[in-house]
């Protein structure tokens, strides 16, 4: 089973500034890895796929890079809304994983 | 605008079947994946498995000897039971669209195995 390990685990930014999430898996997965942003009491929601692709509605200051087993979520300029946990995922291999969360705080 | 919606008991006695149905709305179920996943308190998210519309499965092989994720897209569901639950089965269950990934999912549900 492949174990990703995200850090840091909690990242506490202001709005208007970056924040840069790091992922890492025990094996190559190529580039089959997603990110997820999760708020209280809402359904988590896919932001990138395959590593580097924005899911549909995702505002283009997210973006994912990275390949085998290192992988980035990069966000821009932080914007209120942003602030939650976000989780990758590998599915490379069956069983498919996630990393243990990012909590992407207000500072 | 895909929307799904988990529900079931929220208790269930140790040593019990827990059984939890996706209701899907929004989008036809054909030509699609749709998933279980669950995270137990202060644990990982884990992929329980997922379903094809057309019935084929595709099991975690640590929960695959307990689980059965069954669909009926007459009535735009699908369902899940897992067998001889224990205390370690207490988690929030998500249902979600996706083999491998998960595009849409619901917001959760808390099941608790406790006598």
């Amino acid at each position: 089973e492949i174990v990703l390990t995200q850090s840091p685990g909690t990242l506490s930014l202001s709005p208007g500034e970056r924040a840069t999430l790091s992922c890492r898996a025990s094996q190559s997965v190529s580039s089959q890895l997603a990110w997820y942003q999760r708020k209280p009491g809402q359904a988590p929601r896919v932001f990138i796929y395959g590593a580097s692709n924005r899911a549909s509605g995702i505002p283009d200051r997210f973006s994912g890079s990275g390949s085998g087993t290192d992988f980035t979520l990069t966000i821009t300029r932080l914007e209120p809304e942003d602030f939650a946990v976000y989780y990758c995922q590998q599915y490379g291999s069956s069983p498919y994983t996630f990393g243990q969360g990012t909590n992407l705080e207000i500072k | 605008q895909v929307q799904l919606q988990g529900s079931g008991p929220g208790l269930v006695k140790p040593s019990e079947t827990l059984s939890l149905t996706c209701t899907v709305s929004g989008a036809s179920m054909t030509n699609f994946y749709w998933a279980w996943i669950r995270q137990p308190p202060g644990k990982r998210l884990e992929w329980i498995g997922s379903i094809y519309y057309s019935g084929s499965t595709y099991y975690n092989p640590s929960l695959e000897s307990r689980v059965t994720i069954s669909v009926d897209t007459s009535k735009n569901l699908f369902d899940l039971k897992l067998t001889s639950v224990t205390a370690a089965d207490t988690a929030v269950y998500y249902c979600a669209r996706g083999l491998r990934f998960f595009h849409y999912w619901d917001k959760g549900n808390l099941v608790a195995v406790s006598s």
